[in-house]
C-alpha cells in the first residue's frame, strides 16, 4: 500500500536555526515526490519536485535531498516568514492521485 | 498569470441547503481534483476528472457530486451540507500525474 509517513510533526526553532524535515515514503515505483508549503487558510504553494535518487533541488532557504527511501526538505537560517505547514506527496503507484504525508507544522521564532 | 481560480472563496450555507463550489484554471491542465481540508489535516481527495474520466474516491460520502463542463471549468455540488461538511475544499490541476497546481480554496461554513 502506497504510503508517506512525515516527521516531526511540529517543528519549533529559532530564527537563524537550521533544521530539516523528513519525509519517508513507501510505492511501488517512484514517479516524483513532490513538496508543498502551505500557509494558514491557503492552498498549498508548489515547491519542488524531486525525480530520483541523490536529485537536490533548491529555492531560496530550502533545499530538498531525494533518497531510495526518503526526502528531507533542509531550511537554513530560517525567518520568521518560513513559518507553514510543509506537505510532502506522491504519486500513487495505481492511479493518476497523489499521496501526502499529514505534514510538518513549522514555527521560527524570532 | 496562469493559476487556479476558485469562487467564493467564503461560502456560508444552512445546514441541509445544497451548495456549489466553483473552480477555473488557465493551465490548461488535463487533470483536476477536488479536496477537502479539516483543520490540521492533509488535503483528502474527494475526486478527479482525468479528462473525461470521473473518478471516485470510495469513502467520498454521495452527499458530494462534480461536474466538468469543460477543460477550464469544475464544479463541486453538495446535495444536503451537514455541520461535519464544514471545511476548506481546494480545487488542484495536473497535467497527468505531474505535480499539482492549487487553487486558494473556498471555507464552507454550515450553520
Amino acid at each position: 500500500e502506497d504510503q508517506v509517513t512525515q516527521s516531526p510533526e511540529a517543528l519549533r526553532l529559532q530564527e537563524g536555526e537550521s533544521s530539516s524535515l523528513n519525509c519517508s515514503y513507501t510505492v511501488s515505483g517512484l514517479r516524483g515526490l513532490f513538496w508543498y508549503r502551505q500557509d494558514p487558510g491557503k492552498g498549498p504553494e508548489f515547491l519542488f519536485t524531486l525525480y530520483s535518487a541523490g536529485e537536490e533541488k533548491e529555492k531560496e532557504r530550502l533545499k530538498a535531498t531525494l533518497t531510495k527511501k526518503e526526502s528531507f526538505l533542509h531550511i537554513t537560517a530560517p525567518k520568521p516568514e518560513d513559518s507553514a505547514t510543509y506537505l510532502c506527496a506522491v504519486p500513487s503507484s495505481s492511479a493518476s492521485k497523489i499521496i501526502f504525508g499529514s505534514g510538518t507544522r513549522l514555527s521560527i521564532r524570532p | 498569470d496562469a493559476m487556479v481560480i476558485q469562487n467564493p472563496r467564503y461560502q456560508v450555507t444552512q445546514f441541509g441547503k445544497p451548495v456549489t463550489l466553483s473552480c477555473s484554471q488557465t493551465l490548461n491542465h488535463n487533470v483536476m481534483y477536488w479536496y477537502q481540508q479539516k483543520s490540521s489535516q492533509a488535503p483528502k481527495l474527494l475526486f478527479h476528472y482525468y479528462d473525461k474520466d470521473f473518478n471516485n474516491e470510495a469513502d467520498t460520502p454521495d452527499n458530494f457530486q462534480s461536474r466538468r463542463p469543460n477543460t477550464s471549468f469544475c464544479f463541486l455540488d453538495i446535495r444536503s451540507p451537514g455541520l461535519g461538511d464544514a471545511a476548506m475544499y481546494l480545487c488542484a490541476t495536473s497535467r497527468g500525474s505531474y505535480e499539482q497546481y492549487f487553487g486558494p480554496g473556498t471555507r464552507l461554513t454550515v450553520t
